[in-house]
């Protein structure tokens, strides 16, 4: 099965750089995405890592290692809209059905 | 991104009655859609995964003949909640599936959310 790791929840504070972390264990590998979701709204699209590396999307970076089952959501100069819920999630093995962690809930305060 | 829309934004219905709820891929063709519910403060639950064409395909402990979902063409999959009980209460939210070659900024295998649906049962 699928077992997603990511801490409950982080401050930081705005102006400065948070890396939220999420480690997994999956048989398959089909890729791994970060996604957004603001409290009473649906998750949004962050970024997508199917092989190892980092990939920068302006202020948001994420990172992955799959030989560690491991990644990391970089988030850049904060603001504090970016206070929400993070989510990462991977494929469960051989499929694309989605299984998410339980979501990192960042505060940004001033 | 792509967008995904979802009809009711939120609803409000008494106990015993059904609500259907409309999932819309309006960028692409999405032959795989899916049905989350998410309770305050708790993490995305996979009800099922609905694809086009054929049966959805339940997760553990989610009742097909409560939640039934119909998959009729690409663009649309619609979830209707039977004999709907205070306890359905919750935030029920699609997505969709990006095919291979859905062009543009649309990244493949990508989901992508439709904005939710808050149901209220009284």
């Amino acid at each position: 099965g699928q077992n997603i790791d990511q801490p409950t929840e982080m401050t930081a504070t705005e102006g400065a750089i948070v890396q939220i972390n999420c480690t997994y264990q999956t048989s398959g590998f089909n890729g791994l995405f970060w996604y957004q979701q603001h409290a009473g709204e649906a998750p949004t699209f962050l970024s997508y890592n199917v092989l190892d590396g980092l990939e920068e999307k302006g202020r948001f970076s994420s990172f992955l290692s799959r030989s560690k089952g491991y990644s990391y959501l970089l988030l850049k100069e904060l603001q504090m809209k970016d206070s929400a819920s993070y989510l990462c999630a991977v494929h469960r093995g051989g499929s694309y059905i989605p299984t998410f962690g339980r979501g990192t809930s960042l505060i940004v305060h001033p | 991104g792509a967008v995904v829309s979802q009809h009711p934004s939120w609803v409000i219905c008494k106990s015993g009655t059904s609500v259907k709820i409309e999932c819309r891929s309006l960028d692409f063709q999405a032959t795989t859609m899916f049905w989350y519910r998410q309770f305050p403060k708790q993490s995305l639950m996979l009800m099922a995964t609905s694809n086009e064409g054929s049966k959805a395909t339940y997760e553990q402990g989610v009742e097909k003949d409560k939640f039934l979902i119909n998959h009729a063409s690409l663009t649309l999959s619609t979830l209707t909640v039977t004999s709907a009980h205070p306890e359905d209460s919750s935030f029920y939210i699609c997505s969709a599936r990006a095919p291979p070659g859905a062009g543009g900024p649309i990244i493949t295998d990508t989901q992508y959310f439709g904005p939710g649906t808050r149901l209220t049962v009284l």
